[in-house]
């Protein structure tokens, strides 16, 4: 069970908008520390997609963006391709575990 | 573009200790921004982070394995190891060596290998 809460799965349609929360608390996203998010496609090592709440690497297209408010982070993607379909991690720090924690994973299916 | 390379057994016994490399290319292991980490998957589930050592050898352990890891680093041959003592079958898993990017807000993983399944099976 991690401190990183995420739903197990989202879906959307080709084209559309896809969102995952990732939910922590006061001693984590809460105490100011960033989210980061992966991108792990099937049977591939993850990949960095967002670092710092709304950073991303070069390479990343524009349809992922990232937000964070209070205890809380999201990872948006617009205009879902069949590509982006995927597992997705957000990451953090937590101060009572003194650990880098992951969320627990979202599967992104576009239908 | 750094590059990394995970090496080691794919089977290990239970009790024993697992031990693996990682092998940096494409960059330096002594860059004064970054350290260099593991995280493992076991199979279906999520990431753990279990490590990461700077080039000074300063490390940090995931509390929950901190007695049983020890992350060691050669900064002449650019490669990093772990080592996991009295694993079970709970240990098998896909492990990942990674680079830890230092950033203000909290570090994160930006460079990872491919990963190595080890399973731990008598």
């Amino acid at each position: 069970q991690s401190v990183l809460t995420q739903p197990p799965s989202v879906s959307g349609a080709p084209g559309q908008r896809a969102t995952i929360s990732c939910t922590g608390s006061s001693s984590n996203i809460g105490t100011g520390y960033d989210v980061h998010w992966y991108q792990q496609l099937p049977g591939t090592a993850p990949k960095l997609l967002m670092f710092g709440n709304t950073n991303r690497p070069s390479g990343v297209p524009d349809r992922f963006s990232g937000s964070k408010s209070g205890t809380s982070a999201s990872l948006a993607i617009t205009g879902l391709q069949a590509e982006d379909e995927a597992d997705y991690y957000c990451q953090s720090y937590d101060t009572s575990l003194s650990s880098w924690v992951f969320g627990g994973g979202t599967k992104l299916t576009v239908l | 573009q750094v590059q990394l390379q995970e090496s080691g057994p794919g089977l290990v016994k239970p009790s024993e200790t697992l031990s693996l490399t990682c092998t940096v290319s494409g960059g330096s292991i002594r860059s004064s921004s970054d350290y260099w980490g593991w995280i493992r998957q076991p199979p279906g589930q999520g990431l753990e982070w279990i490590g990461f050592i700077y080039y000074s050898g300063k490390t940090y352990y995931n509390p929950s394995l901190k007695s049983r890891v020890t992350i060691s680093i050669d900064t002449t041959k650019n490669r990093f190891s772990l080592k996991l003592n009295s694993v079970t079958a709970a240990d098998t898993a896909v492990y990942y060596c990674a680079r830890v990017h230092a950033f203000d807000g909290g570090n994160y993983f930006d460079y990872w290998g491919q990963g190595t399944l080890v399973t731990v099976s008598s």
